[in-house]
């Protein structure tokens, strides 16, 4: 299994750059993707491949990375940006990190 | 509009079988390119894919669940079947379908499964 790692939990203020880190235990080259998940709904498709942000997301979201190390940006930081993060990769089967918990201040 | 629901059981006794069904819209399954997967995540936990079926029926399950899994889609290719056998309380999660070959662009709401005797 190619196993995601993500940091727990971050706390930032609103209108900060906070960025979320994934990284996985081999290459996934650009097979990686980032969702957003709020208490009590489904996962909501943020990032593909990597870099590319899915129709419909504010640009204050954008990715990047390649290999074994990606990074998910959000800038500027809303409170309605509190939520659960996750990276997941599709190179290998399909599998995603432990999620990142965002707290805004 | 692309929509997907899943429904299921609710509860059931360890040892038995689950099924699970995934209806959707917005799309049809015998589109070339066309797939959809199966994902679960417990309360409080990441998430953890189970299997996939794509347009031409070929299947795909997740290697550690493998021989306890089948997934399924009906003719009109509206709708995906789940079945998981020999349930134990580790099963105990809530279950998505999902739209996607790589990244997963649509999830249904979930639906809700407790494995308890």
């Amino acid at each position: 299994d190619t196993v995601l790692t993500q940091s727990p939990a971050l706390a930032v203020s609103p209108g900060e750059r906070v960025t979320i880190s994934c990284r996985a235990s081999e290459s996934v080259s650009t097979g990686m993707h980032w969702y957003q998940q709020k208490p009590g709904q489904q996962p909501k498709l943020l990032i593909y491949g990597a870099s590319n942000l899915e129709s419909g997301v504010p640009a204050r979201f954008s990715g990047s990375g390649s290999g074994t190390d990606f990074t998910l940006t959000i800038d500027p930081v809303e409170a309605d940006d509190t939520a659960t993060y996750f990276c997941q990769q599709s190179w290998n089967d399909f599998t995603f990190g432990s999620g990142t918990k965002l707290e805004i201040k | 509009q692309v929509t997907l629901k899943e429904s299921g059981p609710g509860m059931l006794q360890p040892s038995k079988t689950l099924s699970l069904t995934c209806s959707f819209s917005g799309f049809s399954l015998s589109t070339s390119g066309m797939v959809v997967s199966w994902i679960r995540q417990p309360s409080g936990k990441s998430l953890e894919w189970l299997a996939a079926i794509d347009w031409d029926g070929d299947k795909y399950y997740n290697p550690s669940l493998k021989s306890r899994l089948t997934v399924s889609k009906d003719t009109s290719n509206t709708q995906v079947f789940l079945k998981i056998t020999s349930v134990d309380i580790a099963d105990t999660a809530t279950y998505y379908c999902a739209r996607g070959a790589t990244s997963f662009d649509y999830w249904g709401q979930g639906v809700m499964v407790t494995v308890s005797s």
